[in-house]
Formats: C-alpha cells, sequence, structure tokens
C-alpha cells in the first residue's frame, strides 16, 4: 500500500513569496490533515479534513495560509504572503481512524 | 502550563538498558494517547497508543497511563541503537475534532552500543 504523498521535499523562497505544498493522502483515508513542525517542537495542527469538508482549522493563520482538498482526495496548502517564521517541515498525515500516517513532510526555508 | 510536556533530553542509556520516556498533560478530558518516534529528518511514525489506564505492552514497549495523574510513560526494554531517535507525546484535544493532538516537543533518545 502507498503511504502519504507531498510534494515537492525542500522548498527554498524569500519573505512576501508565495508557496504551494502538494499532498496525496493514502488511498481510501477520509482524513486529512496538515501539521506544522518548527525545529525543535512537536508538530502543530494547522488544518483538518474529512473527505472535502473542513473539521477544524482553528490554528490555521488565515490571513495568509489557506487549504482546500477539492474531490476529497489531493490536497494543496498555500502560503501567500511568507514570512521568516513560517520556516519549518510541513507535514501532511490521513487516517481512517485515530491513527495517523505522516508523509514525507515538505522542509521549507523563507529567507 | 504547557498542554504536553516531555523532557527534551538528551536522554543517553546503554545498549540493553531500559529507556523511560515520560509526558505530562493538561486537560482532564483528554481520552487518546499515543507515542511517535521521529527520526533525524523523518516523518513521526505511530509506535504505540493507550486509552485506559493502566500498561499497553507491545514488543519491547510498554505504554503506561495514570489519568489521575495525567501522566503518559512509554518503556523501551532491551534498547538498541536503532531506537535512538526522538520520541514525541501526543494527547487528543478534548473538545475538538476527534484527530486533533496536540503534540510534545520531544524527547530526544540516544542509545550508546
Amino acid at each position: 500500500e502507498a503511504g502519504v504523498a507531498q510534494s515537492p521535499r525542500y522548498k527554498i523562497i524569500e519573505k512576501r513569496q508565495s508557496v504551494a505544498f502538494w499532498c496525496n493522502p493514502i488511498s481510501g483515508h477520509a482524513t486529512l490533515y496538515w501539521y506544522q513542525q518548527i525545529l525543535g517542537q512537536g508538530p502543530k495542527l494547522l488544518i483538518q479534513f474529512q473527505n472535502n469538508g473542513v473539521v477544524d482549522d482553528s490554528q490555521l493563520p488565515k490571513d495568509r495560509f489557506s487549504a482546500e482538498r477539492l474531490k476529497g482526495v489531493d490536497s494543496t496548502l498555500k502560503i501567500q504572503p511568507a514570512k521568516l517564521e513560517d520556516s519549518a517541515v510541513y507535514l501532511c498525515a490521513s487516517s481512517l481512524s485515530l491513527v495517523k500516517y505522516f508523509g514525507p513532510g515538505t522542509r521549507l526555508t523563507v529567507l | 502550563q504547557k498542554e504536553v510536556e516531555q523532557n527534551s533530553g538528551p536522554l543517553s542509556v546503554p545498549e540493553g538498558a531500559i529507556a523511560s520516556l515520560n509526558c505530562t498533560y493538561s486537560d482532564r478530558g483528554s481520552q487518546s494517547f499515543f507515542w511517535y518516534r521521529q527520526y533525524s529528518g523523518k516523518s513521526p511514525e505511530l509506535i504505540m497508543s493507550i486509552y485506559s489506564n493502566g500498561d499497553k505492552e507491545d514488543g519491547r514497549f510498554t505504554a503506561q497511563l495514570n489519568k489521575a495523574s495525567q501522566y503518559v510513560s512509554l518503556l523501551i526494554r532491551d534498547s538498541q541503537p536503532s531506537d535512538s531517535a526522538t520520541y514525541l507525546c501526543a494527547v487528543n484535544k478534548s473538545g475538538g475534532s476527534q484527530g486533533n493532538l496536540i503534540f510534545g516537543k520531544g524527547t530526544k533518545l540516544s542509545v550508546k552500543p
């Protein structure tokens, strides 16, 4: 069974630029999550989707971050404009139950 | 008080010893508790889940939960160098969505040959 796929794996941008990340969850997993993991910290939930509906986006900085999950499968997370403090690994995860499976992550560096 | 607290370590144990990792949490309504292992530069991987008070064993791993003390621990028996990683404690947030986990900062474990 294929795991959670993410791209790109690495991205370097300058502050105030925009960036987008893509995630393809495990086939059949209805729930999809985006996490932000800053170096030295645990992952922080940004947004949770159930199929193509948003379940929880309470910690998503909505002035600059947006996410969508079209057709209840793939998802994209966008940052516009990026700030220095957005430098982190962005992890996508999917689940059928409480067990989450994480993708390899996208390491974002904002200069 | 932080929602999920872990000693950041590093915790260093010799090969073959028992490694003991601890976690406290502040949300008394939490019902689900997880331990994830994260190798450097990799994504978190679930190794244990526990939902009721007491011990739960899986191979060399034992998770312990005490809801009254708001305390979760992970014991790794016969520690191996391959166990060297950061261990993340995660707790579900009561009142939130079922999958809303709060992660601690993690404890870095180093197993010396």
